[in-house]
């Protein structure tokens, strides 16, 4: 069975410029998460999705980052304009729900550089 | 002062030893409390989860919590190679998955 697939895996932009991340989780879940790791750090919590409806975004910079998740399956996560402070790790999970005893799996992230 | 704090490492270790992992917390909310490893460049892997206090096993693996003390602890007996990869202490209020506040990761090698 496929795991969480994210792509793309690198990506290079210029600050200013948009970019934009997406996420395919593991098929049924409907739970899924927006995570990002700084270097060095561990991830934080970005936004997360019940099936369509984003139930928790309070660490999501509104004033430049939107995500959307259509049909409750494939997520995409966006950026516009980037800033060099961008630069990290953007990792995907996706888990079964958010009730006890599920775990959440996490896809191999999108390492984005901002130059 | 960051809600999780995790021994930052990182630690160098020779096969077969004992290797204790540590984080300590400040929200006494947290009721589940993990552990995830990541390999480099991968994404995390949860290795194991513990609802409140106690130890649990796994293997080679042993999670213990003090709640009382806001300390848990990762212990890998007879360490591999294989168990070479960055360790990530996770908490969360009411689910293993969820929003999880992480550790900012304790890097292992293990040395044949």
């Amino acid at each position: 069975e496929a795991g969480v697939v994210q792509s793309p895996r690198y990506k290079i932009i210029e600050k200013k410029q948009p970019v934009a991340f997406w996420c395919n989780p593991i098929s049924g879940h409907n739970t899924l998460y927006w995570y990002r790791q700084n270097l060095g750090q561990g991830p934080e919590l970005l936004i997360r999705y019940e099936n369509e409806e984003a139930v928790d975004d309070s660490q999501l910079p509104k004033d430049r980052f939107s995500a959307e998740r259509l049909k409750g399956v494939d997520s995409t996560l966006k950026i516009q304009p980037a800033e060099l402070g961008d630069s990290a790790v953007y990792l995907c999970a996706s888990s079964l729900g958010s009730i006890p005893n599920t775990e959440a799996f996490f896809g191999q992230g999108t390492r984005l550089t901002v130059v | 002062q960051k809600e999780v704090e995790q021994d930052p490492g990182p630690l160098s270790v020779p096969e077969g030893a004992i290797v204790s992992l540590n984080c300590t917390y400040s929200n006494s909310a947290f009721q589940y409390f993990m552990w995830y490893r990541q390999y480099s460049r991968k994404g995390p892997e949860l290795l194991m989860y513990t609802y409140s206090s106690g130890n649990k096993e796994d293997g080679r693996f042993t999670a213990q919590v003090d709640k009382s003390s806001k300390y848990i602890s990762l212990f890998i007996r007879d360490s591999q190679p294989s168990d070479s990869a960055t360790y990530l202490c996770a908490m969360s209020y009411n689910t293993n998955a969820g929003k999880s506040t992480f550790g900012d990761g304790t890097t292992l090698t293990v040395k044949p």
